[in-house]
């Protein structure tokens, strides 16, 4: 399995951008990575993925870097409501496809 | 689109009780997991079911836990007897065919408080 390292945690302010990061340096050519997070007292919640180009969704954008060993997950504008735990999954293809979650950043958005 | 269904919420019980929680995933979706979630910690997977057989439980505690899927619909998780290691939240989630590239969708949790 690919391993992440992740900052234990973050800060922002409210309105402002943030940029998480997340090495997977053992990702191997097919694995995607995923990122979910987790509110308070609530089940991990999808926020995007990718393979190789940056990807951009409702929530976050993804950039995954050229040689695909690391990614950052964008928020534009971080809110109230994006204060949780943020996990990179890398995910690879296989019969078994739990997600393995590591520790992941906690994020605090600060009014 | 109704979402992951669990219940109880909350569960307090004293060590060497039993108990079991109960999943609804999203209609349609053939894979379902379970995973055990400890204070501060990620999530980790218990047992993965695709339809109604089970793909991996490596990691399932199998002395003292069990899981089914009847009809590859909803799942049951039971703990017989429970130990005071096993408070911790239970989380269920399901995805459509299980592919590396799919969603999971996670339930609220359940969170066990053994005593």
């Amino acid at each position: 399995d690919a391993k992440t390292t992740q900052p234990n945690s973050m800060e922002s302010n409210e309105e402002e951008p943030v940029h998480l990061p997340c090495n997977h340096s053992t990702i191997s050519g097919t694995d995607y990575i995923h990122w979910y997070r987790q509110l308070p007292s609530q089940g991990p919640e999808y926020v995007i993925h990718g393979l190789t180009s940056n990807v951009n969704n409702r929530m976050a954008s993804l950039a995954i870097a050229e040689d695909r060993k690391s990614s950052t997950l964008i928020l534009h504008r971080a809110t109230l409501r994006d204060a949780a735990v943020y996990y990179c999954i890398p995910t690879f293809e296989s019969g078994n496809t739990p997600l393995v979650f590591g520790k992941g950043t906690r994020l605090s958005v600060i009014a | 689109e109704a979402g992951v269904a669990q219940s109880p919420r909350y569960k307090i019980i004293e060590k060497r009780q039993s108990v079991a929680f109960w999943c609804n995933p999203i209609s349609g979706h053939a894979t379902l997991y379970w995973y055990q979630q400890i204070l501060g910690q990620g999530p980790k997977l218990l047992i993965q079911f695709q339809n109604n057989g089970v793909v991996d439980d490596s990691q399932l505690p199998k002395d003292r836990f069990s899981a089914e899927r009847l009809k590859g619909v909803d799942s049951t998780l039971k703990i017989q007897p429970a130990k005071l290691e096993d408070s911790a939240v239970y989380l269920c989630a399901s995805s459509l065919v299980g592919l590396h590239t799919d969603t999971q969708y996670f339930g609220p949790g359940t969170r066990l408080t053994v005593l």
